[in-house]
Protein backbone atom coordinates (compact mmCIF):
# COMPACT_ATOMS: atom_id res chain seq x y z
CA UNK A 1 0.00 0.00 0.00
CA UNK A 2 0.64 3.74 -0.06
CA UNK A 3 3.39 4.74 2.74
CA UNK A 4 4.96 7.77 3.81
CA UNK A 5 8.25 7.85 5.61
CA UNK A 6 10.01 11.03 7.15
CA UNK A 7 12.45 11.54 9.38
CA UNK A 8 12.32 11.01 13.52
CA UNK A 9 12.27 14.25 15.91
CA UNK A 10 12.02 15.80 17.68
CA UNK A 11 15.03 18.20 15.45
CA UNK A 12 15.86 20.64 17.55
CA UNK A 13 17.69 24.17 15.69
CA UNK A 14 18.94 27.59 16.22
CA UNK A 15 17.06 30.08 15.11
CA UNK A 16 18.47 31.38 11.42
CA UNK A 17 19.80 27.97 10.75
CA UNK A 18 19.05 25.74 7.76
CA UNK A 19 16.33 23.55 8.02
CA UNK A 20 16.04 20.26 5.86
CA UNK A 21 13.21 17.55 7.00
CA UNK A 22 13.48 14.43 4.70
CA UNK A 23 10.49 12.57 3.39
CA UNK A 24 10.52 9.61 1.31
CA UNK A 25 7.09 7.68 -0.27
CA UNK A 26 5.65 4.72 -1.66
CA UNK A 27 2.59 5.10 -3.88
CA UNK A 28 0.81 3.19 -6.89
CA UNK A 29 0.34 5.22 -9.46
CA UNK A 30 1.20 9.34 -9.71
CA UNK A 31 0.47 10.64 -6.39
CA UNK A 32 0.37 14.39 -4.96
CA UNK A 33 2.94 15.40 -2.64
CA UNK A 34 2.03 17.68 0.72
CA UNK A 35 3.60 19.18 3.56
CA UNK A 36 1.27 20.09 7.14
CA UNK A 37 1.93 21.68 9.62
CA UNK A 38 0.35 21.21 13.16
CA UNK A 39 0.93 24.57 15.54
CA UNK A 40 0.63 24.19 19.19
CA UNK A 41 -2.94 24.49 20.29
CA UNK A 42 -4.28 24.27 15.93
CA UNK A 43 -5.20 22.01 13.40
CA UNK A 44 -3.55 21.03 10.68
CA UNK A 45 -2.67 23.74 7.67
CA UNK A 46 -1.50 23.06 4.15
CA UNK A 47 2.09 24.52 4.12
CA UNK A 48 2.57 23.24 0.60
CA UNK A 49 1.71 20.98 -2.31
CA UNK A 50 3.18 19.90 -5.70
CA UNK A 51 1.15 17.47 -7.87
CA UNK A 52 3.46 16.63 -10.73
CA UNK A 53 7.36 15.16 -10.66
CA UNK A 54 9.65 18.36 -11.16
CA UNK A 55 7.33 20.48 -9.23
CA UNK A 56 8.55 23.16 -6.28
CA UNK A 57 5.93 23.63 -4.11
CA UNK A 58 6.50 26.71 -1.61
CA UNK A 59 5.07 28.66 1.09
CA UNK A 60 6.44 31.09 3.97
CA UNK A 61 10.15 30.84 2.46
CA UNK A 62 9.73 26.77 2.90
CA UNK A 63 10.52 24.83 -0.35
CA UNK A 64 10.19 20.94 -1.10
CA UNK A 65 10.88 19.80 -4.65
CA UNK A 66 8.63 16.34 -5.96
CA UNK A 67 11.63 13.62 -7.22
CA UNK A 68 9.92 10.87 -8.90
CA UNK A 69 13.60 9.34 -9.42
CA UNK A 70 14.22 9.06 -5.81
CA UNK A 71 10.55 9.09 -4.86
CA UNK A 72 11.24 12.04 -2.44
CA UNK A 73 9.58 15.82 -0.85
CA UNK A 74 12.13 16.94 1.79
CA UNK A 75 10.81 20.28 2.92
CA UNK A 76 13.90 23.01 3.38
CA UNK A 77 13.91 26.25 4.69
CA UNK A 78 17.13 28.49 4.56
CA UNK A 79 16.55 31.02 7.43
CA UNK A 80 14.11 29.31 10.41
CA UNK A 81 12.48 31.56 13.12
CA UNK A 82 11.01 30.63 16.45
CA UNK A 83 7.68 30.34 15.23
CA UNK A 84 8.24 27.54 13.05
CA UNK A 85 8.33 25.30 16.00
CA UNK A 86 5.57 23.00 15.45
CA UNK A 87 5.19 19.44 13.94
CA UNK A 88 5.11 19.33 10.01
CA UNK A 89 3.77 16.20 8.52
CA UNK A 90 4.78 14.86 4.86
CA UNK A 91 1.61 13.34 3.12
CA UNK A 92 0.57 11.96 -0.48
CA UNK A 93 -2.60 11.08 -2.21
CA UNK A 94 -3.02 8.75 -5.21
CA UNK A 95 -6.13 10.21 -7.50
CA UNK A 96 -6.66 13.32 -9.20
CA UNK A 97 -3.84 14.99 -8.30
CA UNK A 98 -5.56 18.43 -6.18
CA UNK A 99 -5.35 16.78 -3.12
CA UNK A 100 -9.04 15.94 -2.38
CA UNK A 101 -8.97 12.06 -1.99
CA UNK A 102 -7.71 10.51 1.33
CA UNK A 103 -4.58 11.93 2.25
CA UNK A 104 -1.89 9.08 3.68
CA UNK A 105 0.31 10.80 6.14
CA UNK A 106 3.96 10.40 7.36
CA UNK A 107 4.32 10.23 11.42
CA UNK A 108 5.03 13.62 11.74
CA UNK A 109 8.19 15.50 12.71
CA UNK A 110 8.41 17.73 16.03
CA UNK A 111 10.58 20.88 15.06
CA UNK A 112 12.29 23.03 17.82
CA UNK A 113 13.63 26.18 17.17
CA UNK A 114 15.71 28.06 19.99
CA UNK A 115 16.34 31.86 20.11
CA UNK B 1 -15.91 32.48 6.43
CA UNK B 2 -16.10 29.85 8.97
CA UNK B 3 -13.30 27.20 8.88
CA UNK B 4 -13.93 23.51 9.53
CA UNK B 5 -15.76 23.49 12.48
CA UNK B 6 -16.21 19.99 14.90
CA UNK B 7 -18.07 19.02 17.67
CA UNK B 8 -17.54 18.36 20.81
CA UNK B 9 -14.11 19.39 21.44
CA UNK B 10 -13.70 16.62 24.08
CA UNK B 11 -15.49 13.46 24.76
CA UNK B 12 -15.05 10.87 27.73
CA UNK B 13 -16.49 7.40 27.06
CA UNK B 14 -16.55 3.63 28.25
CA UNK B 15 -15.25 0.61 26.34
CA UNK B 16 -18.28 -0.93 24.42
CA UNK B 17 -20.02 2.60 24.12
CA UNK B 18 -21.22 4.08 20.98
CA UNK B 19 -19.82 7.82 20.26
CA UNK B 20 -21.07 10.33 17.71
CA UNK B 21 -18.92 13.01 16.26
CA UNK B 22 -19.85 15.98 14.01
CA UNK B 23 -18.42 18.00 11.28
CA UNK B 24 -19.14 21.33 9.55
CA UNK B 25 -17.19 21.56 6.47
CA UNK B 26 -15.96 24.95 5.45
CA UNK B 27 -18.38 27.37 3.59
CA UNK B 28 -18.67 26.30 -0.02
CA UNK B 29 -17.15 23.26 0.14
CA UNK B 30 -18.94 19.58 -0.44
CA UNK B 31 -16.63 16.47 0.72
CA UNK B 32 -15.82 15.20 4.03
CA UNK B 33 -13.53 13.04 4.80
CA UNK B 34 -12.65 11.96 8.59
CA UNK B 35 -8.86 10.98 10.30
CA UNK B 36 -7.81 9.18 13.46
CA UNK B 37 -4.63 10.66 14.77
CA UNK B 38 -3.49 8.53 17.57
CA UNK B 39 -0.98 10.21 19.95
CA UNK B 40 2.48 10.89 18.34
CA UNK B 41 1.43 9.42 15.16
CA UNK B 42 0.77 11.01 11.66
CA UNK B 43 -3.47 11.04 10.97
CA UNK B 44 -4.79 8.09 9.41
CA UNK B 45 -7.76 8.23 6.62
CA UNK B 46 -11.23 6.65 8.20
CA UNK B 47 -13.40 8.06 4.99
CA UNK B 48 -14.48 10.16 2.26
CA UNK B 49 -18.42 11.22 1.96
CA UNK B 50 -19.71 13.21 -1.42
CA UNK B 51 -23.18 13.53 -2.49
CA UNK B 52 -24.18 12.02 1.02
CA UNK B 53 -22.56 8.66 -0.28
CA UNK B 54 -19.07 6.85 1.10
CA UNK B 55 -16.73 7.19 -1.76
CA UNK B 56 -13.40 6.11 -0.36
CA UNK B 57 -12.43 4.49 3.11
CA UNK B 58 -9.17 3.29 4.75
CA UNK B 59 -8.18 0.57 6.67
CA UNK B 60 -11.32 0.56 9.45
CA UNK B 61 -13.59 -2.03 10.44
CA UNK B 62 -17.22 -1.71 10.00
CA UNK B 63 -17.23 -0.53 13.35
CA UNK B 64 -16.85 3.16 12.20
CA UNK B 65 -19.52 4.54 10.20
CA UNK B 66 -20.17 8.15 8.79
CA UNK B 67 -22.96 10.19 7.37
CA UNK B 68 -23.48 12.83 4.77
CA UNK B 69 -25.96 15.48 5.11
CA UNK B 70 -27.59 17.25 2.14
CA UNK B 71 -25.83 20.87 3.91
CA UNK B 72 -23.07 18.62 3.35
CA UNK B 73 -22.26 18.43 7.40
CA UNK B 74 -21.43 15.15 8.43
CA UNK B 75 -21.04 12.38 10.73
CA UNK B 76 -18.40 10.20 12.44
CA UNK B 77 -20.08 6.93 14.50
CA UNK B 78 -18.07 4.46 16.12
CA UNK B 79 -19.64 1.64 17.48
CA UNK B 80 -18.17 -0.94 20.98
CA UNK B 81 -15.57 1.62 21.65
CA UNK B 82 -12.52 0.09 22.07
CA UNK B 83 -9.14 1.31 24.75
CA UNK B 84 -7.67 2.01 21.25
CA UNK B 85 -10.27 4.37 19.59
CA UNK B 86 -8.46 6.96 21.95
CA UNK B 87 -7.36 9.56 19.64
CA UNK B 88 -8.20 13.03 17.92
CA UNK B 89 -10.44 13.07 15.31
CA UNK B 90 -9.93 15.53 12.41
CA UNK B 91 -12.50 16.26 9.80
CA UNK B 92 -11.43 17.65 6.43
CA UNK B 93 -13.34 19.17 3.86
CA UNK B 94 -12.82 20.08 0.18
CA UNK B 95 -14.55 21.19 -2.88
CA UNK B 96 -15.24 18.23 -5.81
CA UNK B 97 -15.21 20.54 -7.92
CA UNK B 98 -12.07 22.23 -7.91
CA UNK B 99 -9.69 19.11 -6.78
CA UNK B 100 -8.60 21.57 -4.42
CA UNK B 101 -6.55 20.17 -1.40
CA UNK B 102 -8.46 19.37 2.43
CA UNK B 103 -8.94 21.87 4.93
CA UNK B 104 -8.45 20.56 8.61
CA UNK B 105 -10.77 21.38 11.34
CA UNK B 106 -9.61 21.62 15.51
CA UNK B 107 -10.42 18.15 15.83
CA UNK B 108 -12.51 15.70 18.01
CA UNK B 109 -10.05 14.41 21.00
CA UNK B 110 -12.38 11.24 22.21
CA UNK B 111 -10.89 9.25 25.23
CA UNK B 112 -12.44 5.69 25.77
CA UNK B 113 -11.98 4.00 29.69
Amino acid sequence: GDSVTQMEGPVTLSEEAFLTINCTYTATGYPSLFWYVQYPGEGLQLLLKATKADDKGSNKGFEATYRKETTSFHLEKGSVQVSDSAVYFCALSVGSGGGADGLTFGKGTHLIIQP
Amino acid sequence: DAGVTQSPTHLIKTRGQQVTLRCSPKSGHDTVSWYQQALGQGPQFIFQYYEEEERQRGNFPDRFSGHQFPNYSSELNVNALLLGDSALYLCASSLERLQETQYFGPGTRLLVL
